[in-house]
């Protein structure tokens, strides 16, 4: 089936500091959303990017489809307290609208 | 517009006992999803449905049944819980297929001892 995977599973950055995230489906994808999980919390949808190679930005986040749609990443600029919590991408298979296979996550420490 | 509900939010089981969980959305979604989370990894598909009186199977479904007898909600039955199945569990729901933004409920974090 498919998997989805993300690196880095953990990632502790000073705060001013950059982040970035990586998603790698083993299939091509529809689309691929990314959404926010605070500690305690549920996902909260952030985007979702359906087009070869586009990139979409959200003030500091920069979210990217890549090429062959089996890759994405989400980068964030000058990170601060309120961006920490883990960050899962999420991949629709091409012609598989029911659902999608969520990544690993990955968690993000911001220390002040 | 409450979206996305789960009850209970918290429950402790004994090996062998029975539960349901239940999820209720009020945003008129077509598809509903349960989810189990567990530490360190990502959110695992249980059961899904894409509309009234229909279920199908995820990734993980061995152990849970469930059932969408009406549009708003969707009940996840564990039979006989084991410790494996301590988890959170997150309910999810979904309008239409080009829109693939799911809105999740809060959650329910369930101990089988």
């Amino acid at each position: 089936g498919q998997q989805v995977m993300q690196i880095p599973q953990y990632q502790h950055v000073q705060e001013g500091e950059d982040f970035t995230t990586y998603c790698n489906s083993s299939t091509t994808l529809s689309n691929i959303q990314w959404y926010k999980q605070r500690p305690g919390g549920h996902p909260v949808f952030l985007i979702q990017l359906v087009k070869s190679g586009e990139v979409k930005k959200q003030k500091r986040l920069t979210f990217q489809f890549g090429e062959a749609k089996k890759n994405s990443s989400l980068h964030i600029t000058a990170t601060q307290t309120t961006d920490v919590g883990t960050y899962f991408c999420a991949g629709a298979e091409s012609g598989g609208y029911q659902k999608v296979t969520f990544g690993t996550g990955t968690k993000l420490q911001v220390i002040p | 517009n409450a979206g996305v509900t789960q009850t209970p939010k918290f429950r402790v089981l004994k090996t062998g006992q029975s539960m349901t969980l239940l999820c209720a959305q009020d945003m008129n979604h077509e598809y509903m999803y349960w989810y189990r989370q567990d530490p360190g990894m990502g959110l695992r598909l249980i059961h899904y449905s894409v509309g009234e009186g229909t279920t199908a199977k995820g990734e993980v479904p061995d152990g849970y049944n469930v059932s969408r007898l009406k549009k708003q909600n969707f009940l996840l039955g564990l039979e006989s819980a084991a410790p494996s199945q301590t988890s959170v569990y997150f309910c999810a729901s979904r309008s239409q297929p080009s829109t693939d933004t799911q809105y999740f409920g809060p959650g329910t974090r369930l101990t089988v001892l």
